[in-house]
């Protein structure tokens, strides 16, 4: 039972290129979530997906794109790296809408030069 | 709009003390839940403690207890025997119970013991 898995774990990007961060997790659980973490800022929720097949913004959507492929997999899309989104990249899964316990996966160290 | 403040970016605590980190958070709520999770430099975010507010009773895990305060909407982890692998950032995060079940966590309080 490996929980919430993200790849890659390191990326370094050039400013205006694409790439898409992986999320499975094999809990059975039916939301997942990706954040980002900035130094000082805490983790700050991007789009979540309350159920498979339905996705919605967080607090800072801009510059990104989901997508819920199956109850799985859950995929973060950049799709014209800016520096500013150079951070650290986490996603989380639960149960389901409504409870309360997120697990999360070991996160993504994205850096856009 | 919910928020949540950490006002401690940084403690220290010598091993087998005891050390208390504050959180306190802002919510016109009645029901919800509080969380403690720990980030090691592993970066792995790893849930240590989590409180229903309904419950006046604190809750406990090992070493690790919460005083929760809702009418003064606090919500302190204390870490009794401080051991080395405690060591890491610590984040208090709030969740409503209703409508919209999203995290909202303060910046972070980093922790480091001391041999």
């Amino acid at each position: 039972n490996a929980g919430v898995t993200q790849t890659p774990k390191f990326q370094v990007l050039k400013t205006g290129q694409s790439m898409t961060l992986q999320c499975a997790q094999d809990m059975n659980h039916n939301s997942m979530y990706w954040y980002r973490q900035d130094p000082g800022m805490g983790l700050r929720l991007i789009y979540y997906s309350a159920s498979e097949g339905t996705t919605d913004k967080g607090e800072v959507p801009n510059g990104y794109n989901v997508s819920r492929l199956n109850k799985r997999e859950f995929s973060l899309r950049l799709e014209s790296a800016a520096p500013s989104q150079t951070s650290v990249y986490f996603c989380a899964s639960s149960g389901g809408w409504g409870t309360d316990t997120q697990y999360f996966g070991p996160g993504t160290r994205l850096t856009v030069l | 709009a919910q928020t949540v403040t950490q006002s401690q970016p940084e403690m220290s605590v010598q091993e087998a003390e005891t050390v208390t980190l504050s959180c306190t958070y802002d919510t016109s709520e009645n029901n919800y839940y509080l969380f403690w999770y720990k980030q090691p430099p592993s970066r792995q975010m790893i849930l240590v403690i989590r409180q229903e507010a309904y419950k006046q009773q604190n809750a406990t895990e090992n070493r690790f207890s919460v005083n929760f305060q809702k009418a003064a909407k606090s919500f302190s982890l204390k870490i009794s025997d401080s051991q080395l692998g405690d060591t890491a950032m610590y984040f208090c995060a709030f969740m409503r119970a209703s409508g919209t079940y999203k995290y909202i966590f303060g910046t972070g309080t980093r922790l480091k013991v001391l041999a």
